[in-house]
């Protein structure tokens, strides 16, 4: 069965400086992957997604992933991090059917 | 471009009493779902729609039924709620499966005494 683990829980970062969020997968097929954002008090929105081609694949508010398939994981990055990214984050893989599964989800909270 | 719209936003029930919590999507997507949302778990599917006309089940569906009354609406229904459906309750819709993105609701915040 389809799994996925984000490593962390809680990330509190301070505004301007880098964070990563991590994720990890496990599966023994190709997957497409994604990162879903929460913003408090609203339903999911897609911020980016990987279904083939280059591994690096980026969002238009300056988030980037990498799927690296030999660690399968897909870790979410962003150079330098504003107020407005506090929020929580889903990590999720499909195999290809109707079931994408979700990791537990990391709460960034960016500090002033 | 309303999207995907979920109601009620807020309900509370008691043990043993029954409620359907509705959806609809005006971007004409085959595909819908039901998602259930709890502290630290991430969210997990109770049934899903491939098509109208169909329903399967998901991770989560028991104490759960569903309804696709169309193309545009799917409807999840708690015949006997019970504390442990405490939740928050997402609909979703895709134009297909796979690498297609979910477009999701607001959601529905449910508490069960």
């Amino acid at each position: 069965a389809q799994s996925v683990t984000q490593l962390d829980s809680q990330v509190p970062v301070f505004e301007e400086a880098p964070v990563e969020l991590r994720c990890n997968y496990s599966s023994s097929v190709s997957v497409y992957l994604f990162w879903y954002v929460q913003y408090p008090n609203q339903g999911l929105q897609l911020l980016l997604k990987y279904l083939s081609g280059s591994t690096l694949v980026e969002s238009i508010n300056g988030f980037e992933a990498e799927f690296n398939k030999s660690q399968t994981s897909f870790h979410l990055r962003k150079p330098s991090v504003h107020i407005s990214d506090t929020a929580e984050y889903f990590c999720a893989v499909n195999p290809g059917g109707f079931k994408t599964i979700f990791g537990a989800g990391t709460r960034l909270f960016v500090k002033a | 471009n309303a999207g995907v719209t979920q109601t009620p936003k807020f309900q509370v029930l008691k043990t043993g009493q029954s409620m359907t919590l509705q959806c609809a999507q005006d971007m004409n997507h085959n595909s819908m779902y039901w998602y259930r949302q709890d502290p630290g778990m991430g969210l997990r599917l109770i049934y899903y729609s491939a098509s109208e006309g169909t329903t399967d089940k998901g991770e989560v569906p028991n104490g759960y039924n569903v309804s696709r009354l169309n193309k545009r609406e799917f409807s999840l229904r708690l015949e006997s709620a019970a504390p442990s459906q405490t939740s928050v309750y997402f609909c979703a819709s895709s134009k297909a499966q796979g690498g297609e993105k979910l477009f999701f609701g607001s959601g529905t915040q449910l508490s069960v005494l």
